[in-house]
């Protein structure tokens, strides 16, 4: 197994551009979610998805839009890309069915916005 | 809303040195807690997952407690090693079979040789 994978590993944007950050996993997990990391604030969730076709916001949503169209992919889409979004993102998934399963992380995709 | 704190912020110690971190949070509703390891640059990697029902988790060297009453864990690693150096995060869960992690700021350890 791959485990989670993202892409890209480096990105830099200029305010106003959109990009999508990609999450995959092949654990065949039905709980996908994002953070975000940044300095003396912890990661903090943006996203979560508990199936395909299932999304909710978590504790910082605005500025980004999420889908899961299948159990694999979960990207995330910044539409307006603002420096306050300059951040390092990890994606996580685990199995839902109990609260014993850990979490998995991907390697995390780390973007500036100037 | 649920806080969590962990303390140190860093830690530098000699090699062999036995060590606690700290974690503690303000909600003692929670379904499990999660210790990770996070290397410079890259994703988090679980070392322990406790659940709310029990007291510790033990693999190799490392020993993780939970009081859910008092809302403490304590992160123990024995015999300690350069290659130990890293950030430890601990996370709490809530939400859907505890999918919903809140995390604290991490504990930077330093081993030197």
């Amino acid at each position: 197994n791959a485990g989670v994978t993202q892409t890209p590993k480096f990105q830099v944007l200029k305010t106003g551009q959109s990009m999508t950050l990609q999450c995959a996993q092949d654990m065949n997990h039905e709980y996908m979610s994002w953070y975000r990391q940044d300095p003396g604030m912890g990661l903090r969730l943006i996203h979560y998805s508990v199936g395909a076709g299932i999304t909710d916001q978590g504790e910082v949503p605005n500025g980004y839009n999420v889908s899961r169209s299948t159990t694999e992919d979960f990207p995330l889409r910044l539409l307006s890309a603002a420096p306050s979004q300059t951040s390092v993102y990890f994606c996580a998934s685990k199995i839902l069915a109990s609260s014993s399963y850990e979490q998995y992380f991907g390697p995390g995709t780390r973007l500036t916005v100037t | 809303k649920q806080e969590v704190t962990q303390i140190p912020a860093a830690l530098s110690v000699p090699e062999g040195e036995n060590l606690v971190l700290n974690c503690s949070f303000t909600d003692s509703a929670i379904y499990n807690l999660q210790w990770f390891r996070q290397d410079p640059g890259k994703g988090l990697t679980s070392l322990l997952l406790i659940q709310s029902s029990q007291r510790e988790q033990t693999s190799g060297r490392l020993n993780a407690s939970l009081d859910k009453s008092s809302g403490r864990s304590t992160l123990y690693i024995a015999a300690s090693q350069p290659g130990d150096s890293a950030t430890y995060l601990c996370a709490v869960s809530r939400g859907t079979s505890g999918s919903r992690l809140t995390f604290g700021e991490g504990t930077q350890l330093t081993v030197n040789p």
